[in-house]
């Protein structure tokens, strides 16, 4: 079965550089979320997208933002970066459904800010 | 404020025995509660899910435990291996918050062989 595509899977920037990480949901999810995991830390979510829309933001800095594109990929764009952004993030996708909540979630880029 | 509680934060078990995680939680508008399983480098994974309008879950090994009047709801693993060494993150979501997940804080998992 199809999962949640993450790219790329490492990365490596210096501070005050930009950075951009993708998202492929799984195919017919319509939402999008992204959620920033510290070392032994639960994952703190950042932004969700439904229908690409802006579904509800979390703790994401001015300094990133992100989108859902027309095909339901999503980005997020990093800028300005800090040590302290150096994180897993994850993309999960869902069906939007009332009655499901279930998340997927992909296998996570790893940033790492030098 | 950690509105979902879990505890403890590691368990070490030996093979064969029974992993025991508690979650509580304070907003009584979560209906969906989710377990997920984090292996180290991975993404959490789905495991089991339960909504308040049951008490008990099963799937294979794995139990949810659900006690609504106590708001708290548990993780049982039978027969625990040491393949199930992980981080297991207990969550809660409802619709008024678009059903976005409210994670606990983890709970490191190792089986001794």
């Amino acid at each position: 079965a199809a999962g949640v595509i993450q790219s790329p899977r490492h990365l490596i920037k210096e501070k005050r550089e930009t950075a951009t990480l993708k998202c492929y949901p799984i195919p017919r999810h319509d939402t999008v979320y992204w959620y920033q995991q510290g070392p032994g830390q639960d994952p703190q979510f950042l932004i969700s997208f439904y229908e690409k829309m802006q579904s509800d933001k979390g703790s994401i800095p001015d300094r990133f933002s992100a989108q859902q594109f027309s095909d339901y990929h999503s980005e997020l764009n990093m800028s300005s970066l800090e040590l302290g952004d150096s994180a897993l993030y994850f993309c999960a996708s869902s069906f939007s459904t009332v009655n499901t909540g279930e998340l997927f979630f992909g296998e996570g880029s790893r940033l790492t800010v030098l | 404020q950690q509105q979902v509680k879990q505890s403890p934060q590691s368990l070490i078990v030996q093979k064969g025995g029974i992993s025991i995680i508690n979650c509580a939680y304070e907003n009584t508008a979560f209906d969906y509660f989710p377990w997920y399983q984090q292996f180290p480098g991975k993404g959490p994974a789905l495991l089991i899910a339960i909504r308040p309008d049951v008490s008990e879950k099963k799937e294979g090994r794995f139990t949810i435990s659900f006690n609504k009047s106590a708001k708290q709801f548990s993780l049982h693993i039978m027969d625990s291996q040491p393949g199930d060494s992980a981080t297991y993150f207990c969550a809660a979501a409802y619709a008024g918050n678009n059903r976005k997940l409210i994670w606990g804080l983890g709970t490191s998992l190792a089986v001794n062989p």
